[in-house]
Parts: structure tokens; sequence; C-alpha cells
């Protein structure tokens, strides 16, 4: 069964450096999607993504986070100037369409020292 | 004080009996709802979704059901087995928010054999 993919599953970095997490979507799915999940909390949206343009964000996905659609098949978050509390379990999903199941990867664990 | 994170509600089974997980959902707008099963280390795993336009749905195992007045969605799993031991979270979806889905705070379920 085709699935999501994400590297690296865990990222270790300075904060203030930049760190690009990556993903690749599910082959024929148009929607695209990152969460975050701090430790011991829920899932949180930061971002959704179609037509290599932002769909909808949320108020954790300020400036200092981007996503982009490089190629064909990965999808990348990046985070310009980490910080401390960025420290979280990041999640890429997609969809084939909004209202349709949203399939997640099984995550970057990033720390921010 | 420093967060430590959410205390999850637990529900504890017996090997073989009926679960039911509830939900309560936030927004009367929300048009499309999700289970989801996270295990330790995984990303969240689609179990079954419902539409506002239905009350009942059923999966292998597995029923949903939505009560749109009082915003209650349930998760009904038949004859529970050790794997399903997991926190589960509802996700609805609210319309024309670009598929953004807002995660419940999850409920550990334990199986006992």
């Amino acid at each position: 069964e085709p699935e999501v993919t994400q590297t690296p599953s865990h990222q270790v970095t300075q904060m203030g450096q930049e760190v690009i997490l990556r993903c690749v979507p599910i082959s024929n799915h148009l929607y695209f999607y990152w969460y975050r999940q701090i430790l011991g909390q829920k899932v949180e949206f930061l971002v959704s993504f179609y037509n290599n343009e932002i769909s909808e964000k949320s108020e954790i996905f300020d400036d200092q986070f981007s996503v982009e659609r490089p190629d064909g098949s990965n999808f990348t978050l990046k985070i310009r100037s980490t910080k401390l509390e960025d420290s979280a379990m990041y999640f890429c999903a997609s969809s084939v369409w909004l209202n349709q199941p949203q399939h997640f990867g099984d995550g970057t664990r990033l720390s921010i020292l | 004080g420093e967060s430590v994170g959410l205390h999850l509600p637990t529900l504890s089974v017996q090997e073989g009996d009926n679960s039911i997980i509830n939900c309560a959902y936030s927004n009367s707008a929300s048009d499309y709802f999700i289970w989801y099963k996270q295990e330790s280390g995984k990303g969240p795993q689609f179990i079954i979704d419902i539409r506002s336009n239905m009350d009942k749905r059923q999966g292998q195992r597995v029923t949903v059901l939505l009560n749109k007045t009082v915003k209650h969605l349930s998760l009904q799993i038949a004859a529970t087995q050790p794997g399903d031991s997991a926190v589960y979270f509802c996700a609805e979806n609210i319309n024309n928010q670009g598929g953004k889905l807002i995660f419940g705070q999850g409920t550990e379920l334990s199986v006992k054999p």
C-alpha cells in the first residue's frame, strides 16, 4: 500500500540554524500538509498546500516557516531560524482531494539544542 | 511552570470486549470527521471517516457514530485485541479551510490480554 515517507527520522539542530524536513507524499495525491506534535500534546495543523500554493496556514506558521514542492515528488518544510520551542514531531500528510482521508508519515523528530 | 503535556483520558478493556471511545468536537461548521490511531513512535494512522450528512458508518470491526446536535463523535471497536492498544484521536475538518484538521486531545486505549 502506498505511504507517505519522511526523512530524516530524527534531526538535531542548534538553535538559530535552518532546518529542512522532507516528505514524499503519496503519488496521486494533490493536497499536502504539515502538522506538528509537541511531546505529550495533540497534533496541530501548520499548513496545507495545493497546486504549488499554500491553501491554508495556522498562526503557528509564521515567517520563519516555508514550504516548497521542489520537484514532482518531494514536499519540504523549512524553518529558517530554529527556536527551542520548535522541538516537536513534524508530520507530513497527503490526500487525494479535500474532505478525503489524510494519510500521515511517521514523522521527523526535531530536537533543537 | 513548565508544561508537561496533557494527561490523556485512558480506557482500559479486556481482550475480546467492545471499546467505545468518545470525542466532543468544537465547531458546528465541521463537515468531515476522521478517527486516527497512533502507536508509539509512529504517525497517525487512518481508521475510518464520516461526513456530516451521515450519522453512522461501519468498517471492519469499527463503527463511527456522529451526533451533530451535541457535537459528539464516537468510535466503537468490536472484539478489541491487544494490537488495538494505542492512542486514538478524532479530527474535524471545517468547511473551506483548506483541509485543515483539528485534532482532539486523544484517548489512550489499553487492552489487557
